[in-house]
Formats: structure tokens, C-alpha cells, sequence
């Protein structure tokens, strides 16, 4: 069974870190661009950063740039983003998803997320 | 970046009727290769997003026919031929011809 397992969410102090976990299954994970999207209260989706199979080619979005960072352990069918410097904006549902082997839309795999609070 | 449009916001619906819902792009998103770099997807509530079509116009696996997608460098549309219950939720366009991806605002659809 194709499942994608998020975790390592919780709440934080402005400033403060985390990092979430994404657990593959069921494919060959190694063989996928993944990304990271996330759904602030009462607002739509926001796409954060893809990666591609090899942990080569990554991009973040803008408002993230130089304060998250993308990762992935093929050994362990793993996806990461490691947060630093948070902010109340960055409070949200943070879901993984996976994309093609060769380009990084038609997400088809999505987990079912973990919740970051960022409050004082 | 490239804003997505979305419009209706909200849509009511009732069950049996059709639904539309339009997505614009501030660019195109057609590539020299002839695909349109475009996905719909929706969330139900308390669920997670999933994907309904890519490309434009191809349905991914296991969604139901009644859902098309058509339309190509700034102009899309999402159409539901006979809206059912179980279609509730927050639909979104998301454009990836351009980086960084993004999505539009969304469109909630409710039943009447």
C-alpha cells in the first residue's frame, strides 16, 4: 500500500525549530521528486519545496528561502524539512506529497499531515 | 510569481447539477513540449488534498468521470457534470510550468 506518514510536528516559540519527518512506503521512493505544501488557518494551500530523487535539484518558495531546508534519506525512505527561525506565519497543517519520477507536479500521494503552532 | 485566479470563491450546488470553476494564470503555462502545466485537486473537509487532473485535461486514477478538465495557456477550466454529495470540499488549481509552484486561492463547494 502507497502511504506517505508525517510526523515531528508540535508548538514553538518564535524563533525556535523543528524538524517533520515524511515516511514512505509502498513505492520506490528513491525514484520520486517529492515536496512539501502547507495550509495556514483559514487560508489555501502553499507550496514550500520539492526535491528530486537524488536530493539534487531542490527550490524552495520565497518565504521559506534561508530558513527551511529539505532533505531526504533514501536508505530510510525518508523525507525531511528542518524549520529554523519560525515565525507565527509559518502555523500550519504541513503535508508531503509525492510527484513524477522525472518532474515535480500530478501529486498523487499526499500523508496526512502534521501541525505546527508557532506561538509565544 | 505567478498568480492563480480562482473564481467562484464559493459555489453552491445542487445535487444533480452541474458545477464550473475557472483558473486563470498571470502566465502562461503551456510549455513548447504542447503540455499545460496545470493540476486540480480537491480537499475534503478534514482530509487530506487529492489529486483530481493534470496536464490540463487528464484525469488521474480512480476519479470518477463525471469530473473534466479542459483549457490551455491561461484558461482553465474544472467541470463536474453532476454534482454529488460526497463532492463537497475546497478545490485548487496549481500551476507548475513555472517555479515557484502555486496555487489559487480556492473554491469551496457546498451543497444547496
Amino acid at each position: 500500500q502507497v502511504q506517505l506518514v508525517e510526523s515531528g510536528g508540535g508548538l514553538v516559540r518564535p524563533g525556535g525549530s523543528l524538524r517533520l519527518s515524511c515516511a514512505a512506503s509502498g513505492f520506490s521512493f528513491s525514484d520520486y521528486y517529492m515536496t512539501w505544501i502547507r495550509r495556514a488557518p483559514g487560508k489555501g494551500l502553499e507550496w514550500i519545496s520539492y526535491i528530486s530523487g537524488s536530493g539534487i535539484t531542490i527550490y524552495y518558495t520565497g518565504s521559506v528561502k534561508g530558513r527551511f531546508t529539505i532533505s531526504r534519506d533514501n536508505t530510510r525512505s525518508t523525507l525531511y524539512l528542518q524549520m529554523d527561525g519560525l515565525r507565527a506565519e509559518d502555523t500550519a497543517i504541513y503535508y508531503c506529497a509525492r510527484a513524477l519520477p522525472t518532474d515535480f507536479y500530478n501529486l498523487d500521494v499526499w500523508g496526512q499531515g502534521t501541525t505546527v503552532t508557532v506561538s509565544s | 510569481d505567478i498568480a492563480m485566479t480562482q473564481s467562484p470563491l464559493s459555489l453552491p450546488v445542487t445535487p444533480g447539477e452541474p458545477a464550473s470553476i475557472s483558473c486563470r494564470s498571470s502566465q502562461s503555462l503551456l510549455h513548447s513540449n504542447g503540455n499545460n502545466y496545470l493540476d486540480w485537486y480537491l480537499q475534503k473537509p478534514g482530509k487530506s488534498p487529492q489529486l483530481l487532473i493534470y496536464l490540463g485535461s487528464y484525469r488521474a486514477s480512480g476519479v470518477p468521470d463525471r469530473f473534466s478538465g479542459s483549457g490551455s495557456d491561461t484558461d482553465f477550466t474544472l467541470k463536474i457534470s453532476r454534482v454529488e454529495a460526497e463532492d463537497v470540499g475546497v478545490y485548487y488549481c496549481m500551476q507548475a510550468r513555472h517555479t515557484p509552484i502555486t496555487f489559487g486561492q480556492g473554491t469551496r463547494l457546498e451543497i444547496k
